[in-house]
């Protein structure tokens, strides 16, 4: 069946280093999602992209769709401890019901 | 408005005991997806209703697990005869069918403890 895989599962970095997550999924999606969980949250909803090649930023956020459409990276410049969490890709399989094909997530840790 | 809520937060019960989740979608929002977190884990997908139908149940993990949903909104995930490997957080979402952006808003979830 269809999978997303993301990688790494866990990153650690001091504050203000740059942290990147990626999503592959086995085949072509419609858009890929993103979502944060902090700490005992709930998934939050932070961004879709839906073109190919399409980049979109959120202040120290940029969120990238491959040009296949078939992976995605979430890059964050100059990391704060409030960027702490796991971060989800999440993508449509295409078909009209609009399940989405979840990541496991990475879980990203910052040093003060 | 008021986001996604589930109730109730915590739920502790012995094996064998039957419980009920509930979930109230935001106002308007046609789909609802029920997944379940372990500790640590990311999200298992368990089932999804547009409307009152459920066009995917196939997450379900066995047929302990049921979910209804009535007029388009409410919906209760029931487990029947829970197990120890039942305890988990359960998450449900609600999502706008219609538009091109239909992420998906998620409740504060409902923290399961099978004793």
């Amino acid at each position: 069946g269809q999978q997303v895989m993301q990688i790494p599962q866990y990153q650690h970095v001091q504050e203000g280093e740059d942290f990147t997550t990626y999503c592959n999924s086995s085949t072509t999606l419609s858009n890929i999602q993103w979502y944060k969980q902090r700490p005992g949250g709930h998934p939050v909803f932070l961004i879709q992209l839906v073109k190919s090649g399409e980049v979109k930023k959120q202040k120290r956020l940029t969120f990238q769709f491959g040009e296949a459409k078939k992976n995605s990276s979430l890059h964050i410049t100059a990391t704060q401890t409030t960027d702490v969490g796991t971060y989800f890709c999440a993508g449509d399989n295409a078909g009209n019901n609009r399940k989405l094909i979840w990541g496991l997530g990475t879980s990203l840790a910052v040093n003060p | 408005g008021a986001g996604v809520s589930q109730s109730p937060s915590n739920k502790v019960t012995e094996k064998g005991k039957d419980v009920e989740l509930r979930c109230d979608p935001i106002s308007g929002h046609t789909a609802l997806y029920w997944y379940r977190q372990s500790l640590g884990q990311g999200l298992e997908f368990l089932i999804y209703f547009q409307g009152n139908s459920a066009p995917d149940k196939s997450g379900l993990p066995s047929d302990r697990f049921s979910a209804e949903r009535t007029g388009g909104s409410v919906s209760t995930l029931t487990i029947q005869r829970t197990q120890q490997e039942d305890s988990a957080v359960y998450l449900c979402a609600s999502s706008p069918s219609t538009g091109i952006s239909y992420e998906q808003y998620f409740g504060p979830g409902t923290r399961l403890t099978v004793t």
